[in-house]
């Protein structure tokens, strides 16, 4: 068990449809990272939170944004939703503000299918 | 050219072999260098991390970088089952500091 906490495991939503992923991070984490898994894409970063802030910007699309709240768990916030974002998500995070050799915890991952 | 190159597999070996994990990769800014291993339905979880080139040792794993070749390598000495799971390398360096970057991950069976 990483200590990174993600809610919910499942998620089954229509296109067109928004939806939220949470995660907590690990206590006294201060960096949140949020990734997409896909079988043809592999694991991408998506974002990366630290203390509040966005810190880096990956291969995240406009129609998704995240968030990190004053207790540092953060909310990935998917909407306009289409069958192609069918995937895992993953949260991670890490002590610091994602230094080099920083090491990431990732937590379990929401499924989302979207039909 | 995708940055990261991982043969996805699948990879069969009997119980007690010596498994062999690559990836290669473009980015010559890269300067450190992950395995990840990822069990069914969970969450990636960090097995061994080295800088720049050379081996690290821990146990029955050794990874190996070998920067000149941009080419590094995973290795698994007296395989057992439960090394079953999906091996993903990881980069970082450069200007992407905060960002991992994966390859698609190798999926290893260990059959008893």
């Amino acid at each position: 068990d990483s200590g990174v906490t993600q809610t919910p495991k499942h998620l089954i939503t229509a296109t067109g449809q928004r939806v939220t992923l949470r995660c907590s991070p690990r206590s006294g984490d201060l960096s949140v990272y949020w990734y997409q898994q896909s079988l043809d894409q592999g694991l991408q970063f998506l974002i990366q939170y630290y203390n509040g802030e966005e810190r880096a910007k990956g291969n995240i699309l406009e129609r998704f944004s995240a968030q990190q709240f004053p207790d540092l768990h953060s909310e990935l916030n998917l909407s306009s939703l289409e069958l192609g974002d069918s995937a895992l998500y993953f949260c991670a995070s890490s002590g610091g503000a994602g230094h080099l050799g920083e090491t990431q915890y990732f937590g379990p991952g929401t499924r989302l299918l979207v039909l | 050219q995708k940055e990261v190159e991982q043969d996805p597999g699948p990879l069969s070996v009997p119980e007690g072999a010596i498994v062999s994990l690559n990836c290669t990769y473009s980015n010559s800014a890269f300067q450190y260098f992950m395995w990840y291993r990822q069990y069914s339905r969970k969450g990636p979880e960090l097995l061994m991390y080295t800088y720049s080139s050379g081996n690290k040792e821990d146990g029955r794993f050794t990874a190996q970088v070998d920067k000149s070749s941009k080419y590094i390598s995973l290795f698994i000495r007296d395989s057992q089952p439960s090394d079953s799971a999906t091996y993903l390398c990881a980069m970082e360096g450069g200007g992407s500091n905060y960002k991992l970057t994966f390859g698609k991950g190798t999926l290893l069976t260990v059959n008893p």
